[in-house]
């Protein structure tokens, strides 16, 4: 099992939908997780971290489910703004490992 | 506020020949790395650091050899270029690492061709 599994999409959506994104990680051990978000050619940048049960910034909401080892994206009332590929990181040993990404394109 | 610098932006190279690609940053971070990113594949590790004069091996580091002489600069070096060897690399750096790694500071990714 890879350490981290997304949904590779891609997720197309219109404006104002809301749309989650669902990520496995295999680690168990493992105690802070992000999600980074990246635009096409640019580098990723930190969306949110995930500590403990959840985090909510805006119209983003980032779940950890332990028992189950997976972690969920959450954004409501979708922007055009939002299209990118989100990426799912959990870390594994002294490093972290990055899921492949999910792909999300909102249309007007 | 420069953060994390990588140097060249873009390169060509031949297969066979050999380059190094620069990472500096200006934050005081213990942890670097690199990651190579491919379509489909993600962002795959490389080697990282938790420290000056430390290196390790990460998912995919057969071709690459890395060095972190002082704590700002973390060097990746292609002795050998392969056409498999194409990608874009992305450094990054941290505070911390291990389970508790925080955020992560990329560098705007250094894009390789091998002919």
């Amino acid at each position: 099992r890879k350490e981290v599994e997304q949904d590779p999409g891609p997720f197309n959506v219109p404006e104002g939908a809301t749309v989650a994104f669902n990520c496995t990680y295999s680690n168990s051990a493992s105690q802070s997780f992000f999600w980074y978000r990246q635009d096409c050619r640019k580098e990723p940048k930190l969306l949110m971290s995930v500590y403990s049960s959840g985090n909510e910034d805006g119209r983003f909401t980032a779940q950890l489910n332990r028992a189950s080892q997976y972690i969920s994206l959450l954004i409501r009332d979708s922007k055009l703004s939002d299209s990118a590929t989100y990426l799912c990181v959990a870390p594994a040993g002294t490093a972290l490992i990055f899921g492949k990404g999910t792909t999300l394109s909102v249309s007007s | 506020n420069a953060g994390v610098t990588q140097t060249p932006k873009f390169r060509v190279l031949k297969t066979g020949q050999s380059m190094t690609l620069l990472c500096a940053q200006d934050m005081n971070h213990e942890y670097m790395y690199w990651y190579r990113q491919d379509p489909g594949m993600g962002l795959r590790l490389i080697h990282y650091s938790v420290g000056e004069g430390t290196t390790a091996k990460g998912e995919v580091p057969d071709g690459y050899n890395v060095s972190r002489l002082k704590k700002q600069n973390f060097l990746l070096g292609l002795e050998s270029a392969a056409p498999s060897q194409t990608s874009v690399y992305f450094c990054a750096s941290s505070y911390a690492g291990g389970p508790w790694t925080g955020e992560l500071f990329f560098g705007e990714g250094s894009r390789l061709t091998v002919l």
